[in-house]
Parts: structure tokens; sequence; C-alpha cells
């Protein structure tokens, strides 16, 4: 079992659905991060959470709406999105408060908006 | 505002074939750490290498080695005799680890290597 599993692989969602993308770490990390991949452009942080609480949002449309019940789960809820949106969104958790960590990732979810 | 810079946006060699992917960055703080990530096709990134700031030191790991040159804020991948599995995206990403106590990477843009047979 990997340490970081996303589900689904694969979505495709009409602009009036409503899905949401799943993103569980089985590391006993307690930071988890969304960063959306576009194509020819930077992997973009979307949002932080240390120790369950949001402590980074990047600027990010509310039509994206992160929620982490617990240090293992991380939920993006999505609505009414926009073709735009259509990426690759990685869920990555880490060990805050320890300077020798790096980041784990997920294999990512490709969210196509038809 | 921290900025990374992979200028390559793809490279293409033959197997066997030495290739360096480069990486320059920005940032005014004085404590830093830097990554290299590979993205294989089924998308998860990969943690290759996570350098401080206060260690210039080049690191070997198998056919992979790391140049960290502060004084040019560069921290440049050579891959050796490369194979066809080296094939991926890689990314440089540069770390605050000290706003917030949250490690925020800021990635370049990737540098598509393709190794051919």
């Amino acid at each position: 079992e990997t340490g970081v599993t996303q589900t689904p692989r694969h979505l495709v969602m009409g602009m009036t659905n409503k899905k949401s993308l799943k993103c569980e770490q089985h590391l006993g990390h307690n930071a988890m991060y969304w960063y959306k991949q576009s194509a020819k452009k930077p992997l973009e942080l979307m949002f932080v959470y240390n120790f369950k609480e949001q402590t980074e949002n990047n600027s990010v449309p509310s039509r994206f709406s992160p929620e982490c019940p617990n240090s293992s789960h991380l939920f993006l809820h999505l609505h009414t999105l926009q073709p735009e949106d259509s990426a690759l969104y990685l869920c990555a958790s880490s060990q805050e408060g320890q300077m020798n960590t790096e980041a784990f990732f997920g294999q990512g979810t490709r969210l196509t908006v038809v | 505002a921290q900025k990374v810079t992979q200028a390559q946006t793809e490279i293409s060699v033959v197997e066997k074939e030495d290739v360096t992917l480069d990486c320059v960055y920005e940032t005014r703080d004085t404590t830093y750490y830097l990554f290299w990530y590979k993205q294989p096709p089924s998308g998860e990134l990969v943690f290759l290498i996570r350098r401080n700031s206060f260690d210039e030191q080049n690191e070997i790991s198998g056919r992979y080695s790391w140049n960290f040159q502060k004084s040019t804020s560069s921290f440049n991948f050579t891959i050796t005799a490369s194979q066809v599995v080296d094939s991926a995206v890689y990314f440089c990403a540069l770390s605050d680890p000290f706003q917030g106590g949250s490690e925020k990477l800021v990635f370049g843009k990737g540098t598509k290597l393709t190794v051919n047979p």
C-alpha cells in the first residue's frame, strides 16, 4: 500500500456537478497539502493543513472547498467548476516541525471538466 | 518572492548518455531547502533529494549526482549512463521551512526527459 493514496484516479464532471477528491496518508504525518498541476504551468500550492487546521489558502476560488477531518484524510470538494480547472490534482503529506523531512505525494486525480 | 527556473522544457537523449538538468532558484532567505522530484507517467512525484542551504557538498547516489552552487543559485542534477526508465518529468523545488511551520514547496515548471533506446 502506497504512503499517500488518492481516489479517484480519473474524474470527468460537468460544470454543474458536485464531486469530491479524497486523499489518505498512512505515514503518520500531520500536515497535508493540495497541489494543482496544469499543463505547461508549475505545480501550484492550493491548500495546507497543519494538525488538521488550514494554515494556507493560496487564493483559491471558493468553488474548491477543502476538508480535513483528521490528520490522515484530506478532501477537496468541487462544485460549479470551469473547464480551465481541468488538471492533475496532487495530494501530499509531510511531518511538520521536523526539518529533515520531505513531502510524499499521491498519484493524483486527473480531473476533466466538460 | 521565491522562484525556481528550469530553463530546459524537454530533453531527449540516447540510452547511456549522461544528461544534466538545470535548476536556478531565487530567494531572499538565508535558510532554505532545495529538492528534486521525479514524476513518472503514473503521476506521483517521487522524492529524489533534499539539500539545505548550508550544505554545499555535492552528492552522488548511484547514477544520480547533484551540484549545488550557492554562488550562482543553482542546483543541477546529472544522470550518468541514462536508462529508458529514467524517462520522466523532473521538478526542482524550493522550500522555506520557517513560514508557519509548513513545508511549502515552490516548483519549477519541470523538465521532461526522454531516454531513447
